[in-house]
């Protein structure tokens, strides 16, 4: 196991559905956070975790709830989405908080579809 | 307000033809500049980044990116496309305890 691992790769869901999306990280990094890609816009932070505990909520809508129970492990709890919320969902990991700190190693995505 | 700009939605070359993609950047403080690589179906890796020092900064793959700070400029640039190199390319600014600011990335198709 190397990097960041996200899973589902790909996932349908309806409207009513609840699902989640899984980030696990062999880095032995401190902190984790989840981007929202969509077709062209930048790269949405949604969500940051630090040694487990959120430090960043960017105005996320409620139906995206994280989960962060220890260094290595990221969720994103889905329920209630709508079809504007398809896109691509990065998780990536950094040494520390910062960009200081460098570089940010991202997961291959889990490309979300509502139908 | 802090942003960053890539003018090139898409870029269309020819294998061993060099290439530059173009970054402008708004940001208050001196910034910390980075481009990262997104294969088809990848996640973004980083290529490179600059922090201080030299302007000129190497990268993986054969990438260079010269930050130019009078023009708020950090391109990134090849000086022979291989196919391989076709992909999405982001460029994002940042400073100290700041979170990045992407770019909306410039496509890269490369022809044969």
């Amino acid at each position: 196991e190397t990097g960041v691992t996200q899973t589902p790769r790909h996932l349908v869901m309806g409207m009513t559905n609840k699902k989640s999306l899984k980030c696990e990280q062999h880095l032995g990094h401190n902190a984790m956070y989840w981007y929202k890609q969509s077709a062209k816009k930048p790269l949405e932070l949604m969500f940051v975790y630090s040694l487990e505990e959120r430090v960043e909520n960017n105005s996320v809508p409620s139906r995206f709830s994280p989960e962060c129970p220890n260094s290595s492990h990221l969720f994103l709890h889905l329920h209630t989405l709508q079809p504007e919320d398809s896109a691509l969902y990065l998780c990536a990991s950094s040494q520390d908080l910062g960009t200081a700190t460098g570089e940010l190693f991202f997961g291959e995505g889990s490309r979300l579809t509502v139908l | 307000a802090q942003s960053v700009t890539q003018p090139d939605i898409h870029i269309t070359v020819s294998e061993g033809a060099s290439l530059e993609l173009r970054c402008n950047y708004s940001y208050g403080a001196t910034p910390y500049l980075f481009w990262y690589v997104q294969s088809p179906g990848q996640g973004l890796q980083l290529l490179l980044k600059y922090f201080s020092g030299d302007t000129l900064v190497q990268g993986i793959k054969g990438f260079e990116a010269e930050f130019k700070r009078s023009q708020s400029s950090f391109n990134l640039r090849k000086p022979s496309v291989h196919w391989s190199d076709a992909a999405e390319y982001f460029c994002a600014v940042g400073a100290n305890t700041d979170k990045l600011i992407f770019g909306t990335g410039t496509r890269l198709q490369v022809f044969p």
